[in-house]
């Protein structure tokens, strides 16, 4: 399995609601992400786990939660967003033998109304 | 700091001409280089990849090959199809977790 996964597929949430994104990987990688990505822009990197520990947090509002239960999934949780964090949000993993090589799962399309 | 500099899209082709889309890289060290590809409404796929000096990456007809005198890692195709239609990223990394990316290329190609 050289996939990554991510639901839902779309979201749209109001101001004050908590809602979600989970991502999974079983392709053993050690390391997983979470990229921002805006319209016709290259993603930008919010936070990465290494070993189910966060690592880098890339100075992310406290709106944005991540968690990693454990080695296989990634979750983001979200609460009190606003209009502009409306984006695709890209999960990734790496690991293994190609351990720079970063695989990109669907992404979810997040608006924020 | 390590970045990448892409040609400003879009590029229009037509079916069947040769592409070329440029990039540069400026880091501090010997990056491994990357193409990443985005079809619309989609994540990212990795096109190829290069991780040392003349290397070169190749997959789906597209090829890179990593320049370290000229500090590039142009990506070509010989004959491109309308399904290569896409935003294509070229992208270095130093260090395990950090994933520099370029602007992005948007290609379309017409019939």
């Amino acid at each position: 399995d050289t996939e990554v996964t991510q639901t839902p597929k779309h979201l749209v949430m109001g101001m004050t609601n908590k809602k979600s994104l989970k991502c999974e990987q079983h392709m053993g990688h050690r390391a997983m992400y979470w990229y921002k990505q805006k319209a016709k822009k290259p993603p930008e990197l919010m936070f990465v786990y290494s070993y189910e520990k966060l690592s880098i947090n890339e100075s992310v509002p406290s709106r944005f939660s991540p968690e990693c239960p454990n080695s296989s999934l990634l979750n983001l949780h979200l609460h009190a967003l606003q209009p502009e964090d409306s984006a695709l949000y890209l999960c990734a993993s790496s690991g293994g033998s190609s351990y720079n090589e970063q695989f990109f799962g669907p992404g979810t399309r997040l608006t924020v109304l | 700091g390590n970045s990448v500099t892409q040609m400003e899209g879009p590029v229009t082709l037509s079916e069947e001409a040769f592409l070329t889309i440029n990039c540069t890289y400026t880091a501090t060290g010997y990056p491994s280089l990357f193409w990443y590809v985005q079809y619309p409404g989609e994540g990212l796929q990795l096109l190829l990849k290069a991780t040392k000096a003349d290397d070169k990456g190749s997959n789906k007809g597209f090829e890179a090959t990593y320049r370290k005198e000229t500090t590039s890692f142009h990506l070509e195709k010989g004959s491109v199809q309308v399904s290569d239609s896409a935003v294509y990223f070229c992208a270095l990394t130093l260090l395990e977790y950090a994933l520099n990316f370029g602007k992005g290329t948007s290609l379309l190609v017409t019939p």
